[in-house]
């Protein structure tokens, strides 16, 4: 089956800390792997999506490649902001079918 | 551009009450679906529609209606609510691309 699951938070960092949330996936066939951020009060956005091995998608300072042979997807970041304090998910689009498999989520807290 | 709207922002329920859930969007995409997010348990998906006219059941369907009369609107039904649907619900189409275009959720407490 097709599942998602990244690490626990709550993660607290100051600012200008590196940035590392893991995130490892089970699935069939060759998934689309997407990382999602949500503000407090708000829907869930796009961060960035990586379509096959070794992509890496990119955004606002955020990076995650797609590794096949560890079936990871993690978000790092080199300087995080204040700005960045939010919850993070890690999702996966099979190629077949028409759902979406989101891990838990990741809560950062960026202090200055 | 509105996106994906959805209302009413804030809800609360007596055991047994019956809601629509209204979700709309003009981005004019065929796959619209919805979410309930849970603490510890991310987002789960309980209903998607790939066009008007189609809808299927996601991984907790169990309490919830849909139907998909045309393009822009999705709404989602609570029947006979109970308290272990209090959650936050989110609406979401998606673009050809794949990404998902998510509304701003609706807090439902159920009592």
């Amino acid at each position: 089956g097709n599942s998602v699951t990244q690490m626990e938070g709550p993660v607290t960092l100051s600012e200008e800390a590196f940035l590392t949330i893991n995130c490892t996936y089970t699935a069939t066939g060759y998934p689309s792997l997407f990382w999602y951020v949500q503000y407090p009060g708000e829907g869930l956005q796009l961060l960035l999506k990586a379509t096959k091995a070794d992509d890496k998608g990119s955004n606002k300072g955020f990076e995650a490649t797609y590794r096949k042979e560890t079936t990871s997807f993690h978000l790092e970041k080199g300087s995080v902001q204040v700005s960045d304090s939010a919850v993070y998910f890690c999702a996966l689009s099979p190629n077949t079918g028409n759902q979406f498999y989101f891990g838990t989520g990741t809560s950062l807290t960026v202090i200055p | 551009n509105a996106g994906v709207t959805q209302t009413p922002k804030f809800q609360v329920l007596k055991t047994g009450q019956s809601m629509t859930l209204q979700c709309a969007q003009d981005m004019n995409h065929e796959y619209m679906s919805w979410y309930r997010q849970d603490p510890g348990m991310g987002l789960r998906l309980i209903h998607y529609s790939v066009g008007a006219g189609i809808t299927d059941q996601g991984e907790v369907p169990n309490g919830y209606n849909v139907s998909r009369s045309t393009t822009e609107d999705f709404p989602l039904r609570l029947l006979s609510a109970a308290p272990s649907q209090t959650s936050v619900y989110f609406c979401a189409s998606r673009s050809p691309n794949e990404k998902l275009f998510f509304g701003s959720g609706t807090q439902l407490s159920v009592l």
